[in-house]
């Protein structure tokens, strides 16, 4: 089966920018989405498509993919960035909506 | 807005049965696909069924196959998630979750709240 592995964590400090690594097996022929969770919460889709914005999510939040990797680039980052962040693909090979484990971004 | 309702969580003994519902208002429900994903206490999401939005497709993920079945009421407009044979690994909190197209083959755009599943011995 597909597997998208992410690390554990990243810290940031505040103002600079984080990078969220997403890795899978020739990743850039898929379409890569991204969720935002905070403790207690539902996750909510931040990147769709690999790069796309649903609306009212703030510009500072981007996504590239290419060859084996994904990302999730945050710009300026503040204490409310500090969440959960899980990639996800749809696996046509297996019928199945695959995640990544999970990015911890702590804002220092 | 779109809303998705959870109910039917609880705490269940290891081996019998429990079903989800989700209710869901805000959008046409029969033109949608829907997912069931959870998350194990202090764990990442796991995906666990999507249906098609006139369930006509339904995939599961291996662990929960010929146990949980997922189902779709487009005249009620509520997601069910059948789950037998539950095992001590079920505890989670079950996300019932929309997809934006009318399949399950792209983004999850809206979730609801969550209702949370304990399996005991």
């Amino acid at each position: 089966s597909y597997v998208l592995t992410q690390p554990p964590s990243v810290s940031v400090a505040p103002g600079q920018t984080a990078r969220i690594a997403c890795g899978g097996n020739n990743i850039g022929s898929k379409s890569v989405h991204w969720y935002q969770q905070k403790p207690g919460q539902a996750p909510v889709l931040v990147v769709h498509d690999d790069s796309d914005r649903p609306s009212g999510i703030p510009e500072r939040f981007s996504g590239s993919n290419a060859g084996n990797m994904a990302t999730l680039t945050i710009s300026r980052v503040g204490a409310g960035d500090e969440a959960d962040y899980y990639c996800q693909v749809w696996d046509s090979t297996s019928d199945h909506v695959v995640f990544g484990g999970g990015t911890k971004v702590t804002v220092l | 807005q779109v809303q998705l309702v959870e109910s039917g969580g609880g705490v269940v003994q290891s081996g019998r049965s429990l079903r989800l519902s989700c209710a869901a208002s805000g959008f046409i429900f029969s033109s949608y696909g829907m997912h069931w994903v959870r998350q194990a206490p202090g764990k990442g999401l796991e995906w666990v069924a999507v249906i098609w939005n006139d369930g006509g497709k339904k995939y599961y993920t291996d662990s929960v196959k010929g146990r949980f079945t997922i189902s779709k009421d487009n005249s009620k407009n509520t997601l069910s998630l059948q789950m037998n044979s539950l095992r001590i690994e079920d505890t989670a909190v079950y996300y019932c979750a929309r997809d934006r197209s009318i399949s399950g083959t792209y983004p999850i755009d809206y979730w609801g709240q969550g209702t949370p599943v304990t399996v005991s011995s």
